[in-house]
């Protein structure tokens, strides 16, 4: 079954320092994965994906993430965090035959400063 | 672009009762809506699949009478939840997909209330 995994319920930074949201995931075949990122009682903004192509993806609000195949992962970052991406953040994976996203469960994210 | 949109936000209503949540995908078409389910603090549910002029697909677990899909345009599925109860209350979101680039677009969600 196709599945991300998402080690930390929180992360914790200081403002302008980097960040990184950790997801891994277990598919069979290529795998498409997401990220989106919800505020507090909102539906999900759509980040970033990976479909194919450079391993680096570079999406919405300067966040990237880099698809790493050998380690099945694709970890968010951001060079410099800011207070305002304090934020609940959500790795997924479409399953289904392409239809369905499977979602992880999610890293709470808090940027102080 | 790729905006969708809930109605309504929040909605309180009395056990028993049935209530009516609008998805519209606004500046682009969606042959495919979504609805999930999230409580709090916890991850998205996926409740069933809504298909375009065809009958919705719901996950293990999910009653299809009590939670009534309707997707009878190509910007418009509705979910409505029937004989609300309280553990009904939940976070209702929506989403539509781009078949083209296969990225589902979320509406902000609907926060119902069953007293």
């Amino acid at each position: 079954a196709q599945s991300v995994a998402q080690p930390e319920d929180q992360v914790n930074v200081a403002e302008g320092n980097p960040l990184t949201v950790k997801c891994t995931y277990s598919v069979s075949g290529n795998p498409y994965l997401f990220w989106y990122v919800q505020y507090p009682n909102r539906g999900l903004q759509f980040l970033l994906k990976y479909i194919t192509g450079d391993n680096l993806v570079k999406g919405s609000y300067g966040f990237e993430a880099e698809f790493n195949k050998s380690q099945t992962s694709f970890h968010l970052k951001k060079p410099s965090a800011l207070v305002s991406d304090s934020a609940l953040y959500f790795c997924a994976v479409l399953t289904g035959g392409g239809n369905k996203l499977t979602f992880g469960t999610g890293t709470q994210l808090k940027v102080e400063l | 672009g790729a905006v969708v949109s809930q109605h309504p936000s929040r909605v309180i209503c009395k056990s028993g009762t049935s209530v009516k949540i609008e998805c519209r995908s606004l500046d682009f078409q969606a042959t495919t809506m979504f609805w999930y389910r999230q409580f709090p603090k916890q991850s998205l549910m996926l409740m069933a699949t809504s298909n375009e002029g065809s009958k919705a697909t719901y996950e293990q677990g999910v009653e299809k009478d009590k939670f009534l899909i309707n997707h009878a345009s190509l910007t418009l599925s509705t979910l409505t939840v029937t004989s609300a109860h309280p553990e009904d209350s939940s976070f209702y979101i929506c989403s539509a997909r781009i078949s083209s680039t296969d990225t589902q677009y979320f509406g902000p969600g609907t926060r119902l209330t069953v007293l």
